[in-house]
């Protein structure tokens, strides 16, 4: 596609609940990234791939979160058993290799309730 | 570790007035610079970068200028307008790849 495309646009869960946030990056994009904002706070990095490459999970705020990326493309984030805190939007980026720019989607707002 | 610091907001200004939004970093290499701005609703839009010391990034009316002596690359704008009422956001790379580090983002609001 055109840009990088994150989907669904909003996701209201349970507490509780297990929930995955997709994101198709630019075509021949090599990295990729996850972002979360949270109100009123910037945007915290949370994991990183590139390419074939062990991912970088560092951001990453606690177990229940995980990331994965099939076949170079698209990304799936799961939050398992979510929490209120958890609620943000997560936003996903994509670059070239090599590149310092990146480009974002437009989020997924997510609402525990 | 590397880290941005920008001006908190919200700024309120009226339509033509001048903007500055101070942000400052921490990097111990040479980083790449870059303002993003988030519209309501929207998601991040690269505003500009620079990628060296003195560069001078610009697009849409806004300049910024990396500044190593003083790891600065404040953003301007001699004349807002409604339309950039909006969230900026400084960010850094370090080198190719690594992800970028955001301030808090600044909330601009334009008055008419």
């Amino acid at each position: 596609g055109a840009g990088v495309s994150q989907s669904p646009s909003n996701k209201v869960t349970e507490k509780g609940k297990d929930v995955e946030l997709r994101c198709d990056p630019i075509s021949g994009h090599t990295a990729l990234y996850w972002y979360r904002q949270s109100l009123g706070q910037g945007l915290e990095f949370l994991i990183y791939f590139q390419g074939n490459s062990a991912p970088d999970k560092s951001g990453l705020p606690s177990d229940r979160f995980s990331a994965e990326r099939t076949g170079g493309s698209v990304s799936t984030l799961t939050i398992q058993r979510t929490q209120q805190e958890d609620s943000a939007v997560y936003l996903c980026a994509s670059s070239f290799k090599g590149a310092t720019e990146a480009f974002f989607g437009q989020g997924t707002r997510l609402t525990v309730v | 570790g590397d880290s941005v610091t920008q001006m908190e907001g919200p700024v309120t200004l009226s339509e033509e007035a001048f903007l500055t939004i101070n942000c400052t970093y921490t990097a111990t290499g040479y980083p790449s610079l870059f303002w993003y701005v988030q519209y309501p609703g929207e998601g991040l839009q690269l505003l500009l970068k620079a990628t060296k010391a003195d560069d001078k990034g610009s697009n849409k009316g806004f300049e910024a200028t990396y500044r190593k002596e003083t790891t600065s690359f404040h953003l301007e704008k001699g004349s807002v307008q409604v339309s950039d009422s909006a969230v900026y956001f400084c960010a850094l790379s370090d080198q190719g790849n690594t992800p970028l580090v955001f301030g808090k983002g600044t909330r601009l609001s334009v008055i008419a």
